[in-house]
């Protein structure tokens, strides 16, 4: 299964600042999840979105997703240095649950 | 929420041993679970998928021999490497599938290192 692409790599803030991750994808999906992930650790489910979905808040998290553009957004607001993470998209498709990873923003929050 | 479990956390062992690695659902069944192997500052790549009571079905590039999978019970399952070389070394994870299977509940990864 083709990898998801995610943008930035890497992203480092300050805290207070919100930070933008994006995830792109190639297929048709059902849906599209958010992931993030402690050093060394395994994952979190963040977040779920559906394709028919829009838009989804989660406390400071809001994620969109763009089916005409095959893309979605984690938006993290007024960050804290314990958000300090790698966070991953995945997203199943077709008739598979089984969800393709991306391959991940590596956000670094300063203090 | 549901917890998965794995043991043990890190391993250390010589190159040509066999390391066993355990996944568990500690307070839900899970007839499927999913092994994944994670590089260094690299995303998850999908080994396998356990499935309770029959034979794993391995992703394309994976050796079925090497990395042995069994999912004697509906809460373990287990994946063995085989004579490990320093390229078996990972991060390894597993996941088993909430009950509408739309997300995933992960265990926190077993490190291992092969010298």
């Amino acid at each position: 299964s083709q990898q998801g692409e995610e943008d930035p790599q890497a992203l480092s803030i300050q805290e207070g600042e919100n930070a933008t991750m994006n995830c792109s994808y190639k297929t048709s999906i059902n849906n599209l999840q958010w992931y993030r992930q402690n050093s060394g650790r395994g994952l979190v489910h963040l977040i779920l979105i559906r394709s028919n979905e829009r838009e989804k808040h989660s406390g400071r998290l809001r994620v969109t997703l763009d089916t005409s553009k095959k893309s979605s957004s984690l938006l993290i607001t007024a960050s804290r240095a314990a958000d300090t993470a790698s966070y991953f998209c995945a997203y199943d498709s077709g008739g598979s649950y089984i969800p393709t990873f991306g391959r991940g923003t590596s956000l670094i929050v300063h203090p | 929420g549901a917890v998965v479990s794995q043991h043990p956390s890190r391993v250390i062992c010589k190159s040509g041993t066999s390391v066993k690695i355990e996944c568990r659902s500690l307070d839900f069944q899970a007839t499927t679970m999913f092994w994944y192997r994670q590089f260094p500052k690299q995303s998850l790549m999908l080994m396998a998928t356990s499935n309770e009571g029959s034979k794993a079905t391995y992703e394309q590039g994976v050796e079925k021999d090497k990395f042995l999978i069994n999912h004697a019970s509906l809460t373990l399952s287990t994946l063995t490497v085989t004579s490990a070389h320093p390229e078996d070394s990972s991060f390894y994870i597993c996941s088993a599938p909430s009950g509408n299977q739309e997300t995933q509940y992960f265990g926190p990864g077993t490190r291992l290192l092969v010298l």
